[in-house]
């Protein structure tokens, strides 16, 4: 039973901004967005998390939506090496596990 | 920056032989995953760890998986007797505060049962 949905692939072109979808209508209150990716064959690599406010690090901005049921991961300035298939994961407290879905294949052109 | 790093990278053995699959996590880190991911499918949780026992482990981490940490450095997966099913990537991954925390996840160690 998946708590999020997202599109199973999108292309971006090189410099311009990536934009992430990810629906998690049943999300609860206590329950964080997370984002990971996975380049290639390579381990997942964490990108970025929130609750409700929205968040902005150094690889990528989490926007969530004031109902909490969707979420959008952008990332500023799209490069080739962002070509990845990225996760978007609830996570209800603590003592959750990350649970990985099919996740978003993102390809990156030139 | 520090890194989670594992060994082997690859791995291939014949069905039935005991497989050991090693991960050093970051050193500062208390808690302890092993996650697998079969060619093209999701990654998948197996195990996590923390106190020197399991936290939580999935339906697929049965009698024939166990973890230890041997000592403060190393974290390993014993698979007892291997099946073709178990072809993978296994993943080790650390954190410093749990699942709240981000995990970081070292380069995989894949296995090839033959």
């Amino acid at each position: 039973d998946a708590k999020t949905t997202q599109p199973t692939s999108m292309d971006c072109a090189e410099g311009r901004a990536a934009n992430l979808p990810c629906n998690h209508s049943t999300i609860s209150g206590n329950e964080y967005v997370y984002w990971y990716r996975q380049i290639h064959s390579q381990g997942p690599q964490y990108i970025i998390h929130g609750l409700k406010n929205n968040e902005t690090n150094e690889m990528a901005s989490l926007i969530i939506t004031e109902d909490r049921k969707s979420s959008t991961l952008i990332l500023p300035h799209a490069t080739l090496r962002d070509t990845a298939v990225y996760y978007c994961i609830v996570r209800v407290d603590e003592w959750d596990k990350l649970s990985f879905g099919a996740g978003t294949t993102v390809t990156v052109r030139a | 920056e520090p890194e989670v790093t594992q060994t082997p990278s690859h791995q291939v053995t014949q069905m039935g032989q005991e497989v050991i699959l090693r991960c050093v996590p970051i050193s500062n880190h208390l808690y302890f995953y092993w996650y697998r991911q079969i060619l093209g499918q999701k990654v998948e949780f197996l195990v996590s760890f923390y106190n020197n026992e399991i936290s939580e482990k999935s339906e697929i981490f049965d009698d024939q998986f166990s973890v230890e940490r041997p000592d403060g450095s190393n974290f390993t997966l014993k698979i007892r007797s291997t099946k073709l099913e178990d072809s993978a990537m296994y993943f080790c991954a650390s954190s410093e505060k749990g699942y709240t925390g981000e995990l970081f996840f070292g380069e995989g160690s894949r296995l090839t049962v033959l």
